[in-house]
């Protein structure tokens, strides 16, 4: 079934250990992103790649890191983690970055850092 | 700065109409986009509009006027299964999607 999968469904992190989290689309879409979806807030871009072997800043970038390597994968590292990255995340894919492409998401990984 | 509102919390009733409204100002604007997010599960993509007027897909319509900066979702023949958040996101001069933190749709029997 084509789509966006995302690894892990969940996961409990102790603060100050580094986490992948992993994202692969077979979509053979260009555009990729990482949102964090918190309580009460709307989806808060972390960062994005319009195309393969490029990436961006979104709007909460600090203390995670993204590459893309081929088309279908994205990983979102974080280096070492804090209670404040505790959040559910989600991978989302577009044809392209143009006005009309919408977003497909992954179903997200739920973190927890203690 | 950029910003999207929504009503945090509606209640409607099964078969009845409901509209959802979503209000931005953003810095540009490149089309609008509404989410259906199910507790627990990934958002959905619903609709789009980038040109003023009505746009319908079944049950669901959403509406922009882009000199108001004002769309709205109007979800007829409600059923059980339409509760749900719904994401008003918009897409500013530099195609980065601005999200409205949404709208939980509670529908009552």
């Amino acid at each position: 079934i084509a789509g966006i999968t995302q690894a892990p469904t969940s996961q409990i992190l102790a603060a100050g250990r580094r986490m992948t989290l992993r994202c692969t689309q077979d979509m053979r879409h260009n555009a990729m992103y990482w949102y964090r979806q918190d309580l009460g807030l709307g989806l808060r871009l972390i960062h994005y790649s319009n195309t393969a072997g490029t990436t961006g800043k979104g709007e909460v970038p600090d203390g995670y890191s993204v590459s893309r390597a081929n088309t279908d994968d994205f990983p979102l590292t974080l280096a070492s983690a804090v209670p404040s990255q505790t959040s559910v995340y989600f991978c989302a894919s577009s044809a392209d970055s143009s006005n009309n492409s919408p977003l497909h998401f992954g179903n997200g990984t739920r973190l927890t850092v203690t | 700065g950029q910003n999207i509102d929504q009503p945090t919390e509606m209640t409607a009733t099964e078969g009845a109409i409901v509209q959802i409204n979503c209000t931005y100002q953003t810095s540009g604007f490149n089309g609008l986009f509404w989410y259906q997010q199910h507790a627990g599960e990934a958002p959905t993509f619903l609709s789009y509009n980038v040109l003023d007027g009505l746009e319908e897909k079944g049950r669901f319509s959403s509406f922009l006027s882009r000199s108001k900066g004002y769309s709205y979702l109007l979800l007829k023949e409600l059923q059980m299964k339409d509760s749900a958040s719904y994401l008003c996101a918009v897409r500013d001069s530099n195609y980065q999607l601005i999200w409205g933190a949404g709208t939980k749709l509670i529908i009552k029997p």
